[in-house]
């Protein structure tokens, strides 16, 4: 079993303030890193997929880097939003995808 | 594009019974269907990957007699529990891909099944 570790595992944030978290994830057998964002009740939704070394891909306020040598990946949300309020997954893939456990952000009016 | 439907989204049954749980790509042809567990507070665990036509691949530790999965056209895969049993209570959730080349999973909303 991967160890793919998120942190924290929950953030509140104050509408209109910028935030990020981190995954984790093995170094070594590596083909992407996914990132998704879950609300509830509804289907979790892909926001990146990153391959290389040094990545970063951005989704209007939303963004990401990735470092493969050190196995991490942070996700930033810039000026939040409550509608950003939700789980956010990263997944490591080799040849299947594993999870982190998501970090939830809540974001107050 | 990519929308995976799942029903039902919570079904209840009793132990000793079986539920089967349908996973529907909508509006692509999915090479692949995936089928996860997830328990409370834990991340997502793939239980089987199924391709259409095929037997599933079922991960290490998860019962492929107890967890039946059919994936009998490029649209459809369906996840039977047989003889529920109260530990089987979880949040299951499948995802599919496009295949060529799109790696991306697409998830459906996901079943929420208590066994009492």
């Amino acid at each position: 079993i991967l160890n793919v570790e998120q942190s924290p595992q929950s953030l509140h944030v104050q509408e209109g303030d910028s935030t990020n978290f981190t995954c984790s994830f093995p170094s070594s057998n590596f083909y992407a890193l996914h990132w998704y964002r879950w609300e509830t009740a509804k289907s979790p939704e892909a926001l990146f997929v990153m391959t290389l070394n040094g990545d970063e891909k951005k989704k209007g306020r939303i963004s990401a880097t990735l470092n493969t040598k050190e196995g991490y990946s942070y996700l930033y949300i810039k000026g939040s939003q409550p509608e950003d309020s939700a789980t956010y997954l990263c997944a490591f893939r080799d040849y299947k995808l594993s999870f982190g456990a998501g970090t939830t952000v809540t974001v107050r009016a | 594009g990519a929308v995976v439907s799942q029903h039902p989204s919570r079904v209840i049954c009793k132990s000793g019974t079986s539920v089967k749980i349908e996973c529907r790509s909508l509006d692509f042809q999915a090479t692949t269907m995936f089928w996860y567990r997830q328990f409370p507070k834990q991340s997502l665990m793939l239980m089987a990957t199924s391709n259409e036509g095929s037997k599933a691949t079922y991960e290490q530790g998860v019962e492929k007699d107890k967890f039946l999965i059919n994936h009998a056209s490029l649209t459809l895969s369906t996840l039977t529990v047989t003889s529920a049993h109260p530990e089987d209570s979880s949040f299951y959730i499948c995802s599919a891909t496009r295949g060529a080349g799109d790696y991306e999973q697409y998830f459906g909303p996901g079943t929420r099944l208590t066994v009492t």
